[in-house]
C-alpha cells in the first residue's frame, strides 16, 4: 500500500487561504468516503480536524473544511493563522481493509 | 473522555523484539478498532496495524511478517510486538482508537501521546 500523496510544503501569509491535496487511487480516496485529515504541532500527537471527507468533529475551527474529487482529497483552511504552522496529514480507509496515511505536508505562515 | 497510554521500553537491541502496550482509560474497548502508527524521525506516519476488540487483526502488508498486535478487554489494554527490529524500526509509536462502521475504518481519534522506541546496541 503506497502512501497518499500530497505536496511537501504549502504557505500563505495570515488571513489568506491555502488548500492542501492529497491524492491517491480507486482503491483508497475514490472509492471511499472515509478520508480524515490530522494536524501535528511539533514534538505532539496528531490530532483529527476532519472526518469522513468534510466533517469537523467538535472544537475544530470552522475555519477547516474538506472536499473530495475523485482520487484527491483537499483541506482548506481559511483564514490562516499562526496557530495554524504544522504538519498536516490526510487518511483513508482502503480496499484492503487497511488504513493508509499521506507524505504530509507542512503548513508554513509567512 | 477516552484516553490512551503507550508504555514499554525505550532502547530495543537489534534483531530482538519491540514490545509496547497501550492501556485505554476513560471508555469501553468495545466496538472500536485500536491501531498502531509510527512515525521515523522526522519522517511520515506509518499504519502498523489494528486489532478490533473481539481479537480480529489487520496489519500493513509491509510488516505483516513481523507484526502481532493482541488485545485484553478484561484490562482494557492492548499490545504490540515488532519481532527481528533493525535501526529501520527507530520510531514514535503511537497508539490510537478508530472509529467503526461495519467494515470500514472512518478515521483515528483520539491519539496517545507517543512512545519513542530506538533500536540500537
Amino acid at each position: 500500500q503506497s502512501a497518499l500523496t500530497q505536496p511537501a510544503s504549502v504557505s500563505g501569509s495570515p488571513g489568506q487561504s491555502i488548500t492542501i491535496s492529497c491524492t491517491g487511487t480507486s482503491s483508497d480516496v475514490g472509492d471511499y468516503n472515509y478520508v480524515s485529515w490530522y494536524q501535528q504541532h511539533p514534538g505532539k500527537a496528531p490530532k483529527l480536524m476532519i472526518y469522513d471527507v468534510i466533517y469537523r468533529p467538535s472544537g475544530v475551527s470552522d475555519r477547516f473544511s474538506g472536499s473530495k474529487s475523485g482520487n484527491t482529497a483537499s483541506l482548506t483552511i481559511s483564514g490562516l493563522q499562526a496557530e495554524d504552522e504544522a504538519d498536516y496529514y490526510c487518511g483513508s480507509f482502503t480496499s484492503s481493509s487497511t488504513q493508509v496515511f499521506g507524505t504530509g505536508t507542512k503548513v508554513t505562515v509567512l | 473522555q477516552v484516553q490512551l497510554q503507550e508504555s514499554g521500553p525505550g532502547l530495543v537491541k537489534p534483531s530482538e523484539t519491540l514490545s509496547l502496550t497501550c492501556t485505554v482509560s476513560g471508555g469501553s474497548m468495545s466496538s472500536y478498532y485500536w491501531s498502531w502508527i509510527r512515525q521515523p524521525p522526522g519522517k511520515g506516519l506509518e499504519w502498523i496495524g489494528y486489532i478490533y476488540y473481539s481479537g480480529s487483526t489487520n496489519y500493513n502488508s509491509s510488516l505483516k511478517s513481523r507484526v502481532t498486535i493482541s488485545v485484553d478487554t478484561s484490562k482494557n489494554q492492548y499490545s504490540l510486538k515488532l519481532s527481528s527490529v533493525t535501526a529501520a524500526d527507530t520510531a514514535v509509536y503511537y497508539c490510537a482508537r478508530g472509529a467503526r462502521h461495519g467494515n470500514y475504518v472512518r478515521w483515528i481519534d483520539p491519539w496517545g501521546q507517543g512512545t519513542q522506541v530506538t533500536v540500537s546496541s
